[in-house]
Order: structure tokens, then C-alpha cells, then sequence
């Protein structure tokens, strides 16, 4: 079984340009979350979805967004681009169900963002 | 809210020693409590989870952790540490019984160094 796969695995960019970054979760997952790993503020979680509904989302501003397809792939993107976002962004997938709290997640290789 | 603690940015210990890496959490019920590994430039590998039953729980690479319900605790173990375990190792725990369905958090991560 293939595992989650990240896109593109790296990425420069200036302020206030924007990104969008994609993640293909496992086969069968229907949860997808995102997380932004920093050295400063460790593994911060930006959001999740299931079956192309957000149903939680992390203390980050309005720039950060997402979205999931019909698919499960996943998309976040990042508008106006501020120098503290350079950091890897890691997505996980995880449980077909819906109550599965309880399954454990499994994480791409990440996309490492510089923002010069 | 729940939240989980390591106390101890970096460990280190002698190839051949046991090791041990801590982790405590606060939540309001029965918690969910995952252990993962980060090699460099590297995404999250799951190791082992606690959801209920048996508090040793036995996970890769000769890994274990022991629940601890009255400290509140889930320490990661190996019997005898490889060099090849240096890495990050992350703690996680979601609340399966505050409402709605509750997102992971993880632990700030600890450096674990395995000496020659």
C-alpha cells in the first residue's frame, strides 16, 4: 500500500506571494490533517478534514486555509506569505471511520517551505 | 483541554542502556496516548498507542511505554538503546470524551541520543 505523498516536497518563495501545497493520503483514509513543524514551536496543528468537511482547525490566522476532494486528496494553502511561515508542513492520514479516534496517523514526508 | 508534556528537550544515553523518554498528558476522561518517531528530514513514524486494556503496551522496534493512570503518565521504554534510535520522538493524546471529535495533540518532541 502506498503511503502519503506530499507535493512538491520543496518550495521558495517570497512575502506575499501564496502556496498551495498537496498531500495524498493513504488509500481508504478519509481523515486528512495538517500540521506545521517549526524548531521554534514544535508540530502545530493547522486542520483536519473528513470526507471533504473541516471538522477541526488549529489557532492559525485566516491566510492558512484547506480544502479535501471527493478523492480524499488534499490541498492548504497559504496566502500573503510572511517570513515566520518558512517551516515543514506535514500532513497525516488516518481511519476510513468516521469515530476511529483511536488509529493512529500516518504522515507524509512533509513540504519544507523557505519564504525569503 | 487536553495537552501532553515532555518534560526533557534531549536524552541522552549509552549505546546498550536502557532508555526511557517521558511523557504526561492532562485530560478530562480516558485518554488516547500515541508515541512517534521522527527521523531527520523525515515525517512521523507511529510507534506504539495506548487506547485501553494492558498499561505495557509493546510497539516497533522494540519499543514499550507504560500507562500510568494515577501519574498520568506514558513513558516510552527500550530495554537496550541502538545508535540508530537517535531521532525525535513525539507524544500524543486526544481526549475521546470531551465532545465532538477532538483533534491530536502532541508533545513539543524530545531529542533522543544514543552515544557509541
Amino acid at each position: 500500500k502506498a503511503g502519503v505523498t506530499q507535493t512538491p516536497r520543496y518550495l521558495i518563495k517570497t512575502r506575499g506571494q501564496q502556496v498551495t501545497l498537496s498531500c495524498s493520503p493513504i488509500s481508504g483514509h478519509r481523515s486528512v490533517s495538517w500540521y506545521q513543524q517549526t524548531p521554534g514551536q514544535g508540530l502545530q496543528f493547522l486542520f483536519e478534514y473528513f470526507s471533504e468537511t473541516q471538522r477541526n482547525k488549529g489557532n492559525f490566522p485566516g491566510r492558512f486555509s484547506g480544502r479535501q476532494f471527493s478523492n480524499s486528496r488534499s490541498e492548504m494553502n497559504v496566502s500573503t506569505l510572511e517570513l515566520g511561515d518558512s517551516a515543514l508542513y506535514l500532513c497525516a492520514s488516518s481511519s476510513p471511520w468516521e469515530t476511529s479516534g483511536y488509529n493512529e496517523q500516518f504522515f507524509g514526508p512533509g513540504t519544507r517551505l523557505t519564504v525569503l | 483541554a487536553q495537552s501532553v508534556a515532555q518534560p526533557e528537550d534531549q536524552v541522552n544515553v549509552a549505546e546498550g542502556n536502557p532508555l526511557t523518554v517521558k511523557c504526561t498528558y492532562s485530560v478530562s476522561g480516558n485518554p488516547y496516548l500515541f508515541w512517534y518517531v521522527q527521523y531527520p528530514n523525515r515525517g512521523l513514524q507511529f510507534l506504539l498507542k495506548y487506547i485501553t486494556g494492558d498499561n505495557l503496551v509493546k510497539g516497533s522496534y522494540g519499543f514499550e511505554a507504560e500507562f500510568n493512570k494515577s501519574q498520568t503518565s506514558f513513558h516510552l521504554k527500550k530495554p537496550s538503546a541502538l545508535v540508530s534510535d537517535s531521532a525525535l520522538y513525539f507524544c500524543a493524546v486526544r481526549d475521546p470524551n470531551s465532545g465532538g471529535y477532538q483533534k491530536v495533540t502532541f508533545g513539543t518532541g524530545t531529542k533522543l541520543q544514543v552515544i557509541p
